[in-house]
């Protein structure tokens, strides 16, 4: 089966730490995506790439930044997390018809 | 933000048929709909997508009017797996996929 990992379900980071969501899929696809997803704001896109090292900016990338380095990895940088940013975090990627998105990792800042 | 408007809730009878509006009154020619939708605590699945015919598949069927300004998800047989937030996006092909609050369908027993 086709799929998209994310490198944790839950995890509990402290205020200040820089925090890595680690993102890959095996199906070679170009385009891939991070989103937030929180009660009341719905799905909301932080980062998306369209190639390796491409990046371009969601409609919340403030206190994110990404990397992708290989095409089958996209990553998610906290560079100093906040409670803020508590949320459920999930990575997507896409063919030109479809996207397929991973579980999610439920990250608890505090 | 987002280009469509969905009703943010329905209700539906279980076995029969779910139809979920869209309206999406300012696409262009080279977008697409898509409809995804998300079971609690999962990520999104994909369902269909057309751009002006009226598609079908094993999940649902998809109906876009003829001025493409709306379109319907059609779940012909709705079970309590159903029950989900459904969402109806525009995009052209490749490119980011905005989610807007989509609608809130409940499978009622």
């Amino acid at each position: 089966d086709v799929k998209v990992t994310q490198s944790s379900r839950y995890l509990v980071k402290r205020t200040g730490e820089k925090v890595f969501l680690e993102c890959v899929q095996d199906m070679d696809h170009e385009n891939m995506f991070w989103y937030r997803q929180d009660p009341g704001l719905g799905l909301r896109l932080i980062y998306f790439s369209y190639d390796v090292k491409m990046k371009e900016k969601g409609d919340i990338p403030e206190g994110y930044s990404v990397s992708r380095e290989k095409k089958e990895r996209f990553s998610l940088i906290l560079e100093s997390a906040s409670t803020n940013q508590t949320s459920m975090y999930l990575c997507a990627s896409r063919t030109r018809d479809r996207a397929l998105f991973g579980p999610g990792t439920r990250l608890l800042v505090l | 933000d987002a280009k469509t408007t969905q009703p943010p809730s329905m209700d539906c009878a279980e076995g029969r048929a779910a139809n979920l509006p869209c309206n999406h009154s300012t696409i262009s020619g080279n977008e697409y709909v898509y409809w995804y939708r998300q079971i609690h605590s999962q990520g999104p699945q994909y369902i269909i997508h057309g751009l002006k015919n009226n598609e079908t598949n094993e999940m649902a069927s998809l109906i876009i009017t003829e001025d493409r300004k709306s379109s319907t998800l059609i779940l012909p047989h709705a079970t309590l797996r159903d029950t989900a937030v459904y969402y109806c996006i525009v995009s052209p092909r490749d490119d980011k996929i905005i989610f807007g609050k989509g609608t809130r369908l409940h499978i009622l027993p």
